[in-house]
């Protein structure tokens, strides 16, 4: 089975402060996603990588930034949390050609 | 920019009944669409994908159908269920050159009452 781990379901933060959010995922898969999911929006890309030490801007990189030392590991790190971060979090993976597998998401909330 | 939109928002049925719901894309130019579902609270399943050349794709009471010059897609679902009950997403992935990003719709979220 696909399995794509998130670090935390929930999370609760306070304006200011540095947040980190892991994903590791066990099936080698190059091309690593972080989404962010709020009502009436859809999903949205914030960063993505297809390597390691690689990484792009998706739609929304602002007031976030990503790291990605090791293939199965992909961080998204939140330098200053602020109360309009306060989100559903996704990381997916997968290869080029094949779908994308999804974690379960954590909810973060900023005070 | 490719922008995907999805209707209706939400949807309640009884059990038993036959459903569609609908996705659409501004750019045509796509190399595959994809649904998922999500449950509440938890992340995304991927059930049906169609690639750019195809028109349908089917597994079990789910059918998707491609219509990639009018910009258009649909889920088909027979004899619904409760179980059925969940949030669905439509994706499409604009091209290689983009490597494997995916663009979402809003999503259509689905009661089905027994």
């Amino acid at each position: 089975d696909v399995k794509v781990t998130q670090s935390s379901r929930y999370l609760v933060k306070r304006t200011g402060e540095k947040v980190f959010l892991e994903c590791v995922q066990d099936m080698d898969h190059e091309n690593m996603f972080w989404y962010r999911q709020d009502p009436g929006l859809g999903l949205r890309l914030i960063y993505f990588s297809y390597d390691v030490k690689m990484k792009e801007k998706g739609d929304i990189p602002e007031g976030y930034s990503v790291s990605r030392e090791k293939k199965e590991r992909f961080s998204l790190i939140l330098e200053s949390a602020s109360t309009n971060q306060t989100s559903m979090y996704l990381c997916a993976m997968g290869r080029d050609t094949d779908t994308q597998y999804f974690g379960p998401g954590t909810r973060l909330t900023v005070l | 920019k490719q922008e995907v939109t999805q209707i209706p928002a939400a949807l309640s049925v009884p059990e038993g009944e036959n459903l569609v719901l609908n996705c659409s894309f501004t750019d045509s130019a796509i190399y595959n669409l994809q649904w998922f579902r999500q449950d509440p609270g938890k992340g995304l399943t991927s059930l049906l994908l169609i690639q750019s050349s195809q028109r349908e794709q089917t597994s079990g009471r789910l059918n998707a159908s491609l219509d990639k010059s009018s910009g258009r897609s649909t889920l088909y679902i027979a004899a619904s269920q409760p179980g059925d009950s969940a949030t669905y997403l439509c994706a499409v992935r604009p091209g290689l050159e983009y490597g494997n990003k995916l663009v979402f719709g809003a999503g259509t979220i689905l009661r089905v009452k027994s």
